[in-house]
């Protein structure tokens, strides 16, 4: 099957540009996830949609990250204005959700590199 | 906030011994996650031990759990070249909501 899809691949801006990112995820997954990773740490969760609903968004930047699941599918995550300091790797990852065998199981996209200058 | 975290930071061995890293929890979880990530292929999903689970294989990996310490231990077998990555326990407190830690970045010599 194929996996999760993520573009672009990398991209350069500058500060208090704005950028998005598309995520396609696995399909039939109804758990989509973003995450940001910043060099030398773990990826942190920004969001989390169950379908196209959103179960946590705690750890979101709201004033200036924004993210919608179109249609329980597809999703975009938007950074507006950027910051240095959001120079990281956006992953994205999808999960069963439901149903049988490892429904917690992530899969994880390749990943876009934001340098943010 | 992190919940897991790894222990060591770093890990260098030989080609052929075993690795083991350790991940401590702050509060009580549904699931524990092992995932690496290498530069070839990202993060993958290596091993899930639930909570009423102690100790689960897969291969050459031994994952144990120890709910009362909090805490979880990933050992990796007559580790390769090949298992050279960062390796990242995740904790599931509920509602498919994982936390990842800060890695152990493990290299191994050929």
């Amino acid at each position: 099957e194929a996996g999760v899809a993520q573009s672009p691949r990398y991209k350069i801006i500058e500060k208090r540009q704005s950028v998005a990112f598309w995520c396609n995820p696995i399909s039939g997954h109804a758990t989509l996830y973003w995450y940001q990773q910043i060099l030398g740490q773990g990826p942190k969760l920004l969001i989390q949609f169950q379908n196209n609903g959103v179960v946590d968004d705690s750890q979101l930047p709201k004033d200036r990250f924004s993210a919608e699941r179109l249609k329980g599918v597809d999703s975009t995550l938007k950074i507006q204005p950027a910051k240095l300091e959001d120079s990281a790797v956006y992953l994205c990852a999808s999960s069963p959700g439901s149903g049988g065998g490892n429904v917690y199981e992530q899969y994880f996209g390749p990943g876009t590199r934001l340098t943010v200058t | 906030s992190q919940q897991g975290e790894e222990d060591p930071q770093a890990l260098s061995i030989q080609e052929g011994e075993n690795a083991t890293m350790n991940c401590s929890y702050k509060t009580s979880i549904n699931n524990l996650q092992w995932y690496r990530q290498n530069s070839g292929r990202g993060l993958v999903h290596l091993i899930l031990i639930r909570s009423n689970e102690r100790e689960k294989h897969s291969g050459r990996l031994r994952v144990t759990l120890d709910t009362s310490k909090k805490s979880s231990s990933l050992l990796i077998t007559a580790s390769r070249a090949a298992d050279t990555a960062s390796y990242f326990c995740a904790t599931d407190t509920g509602g498919f909501k994982t936390i990842f830690g800060a890695g152990t970045r493990l290299f191994v010599k050929a």
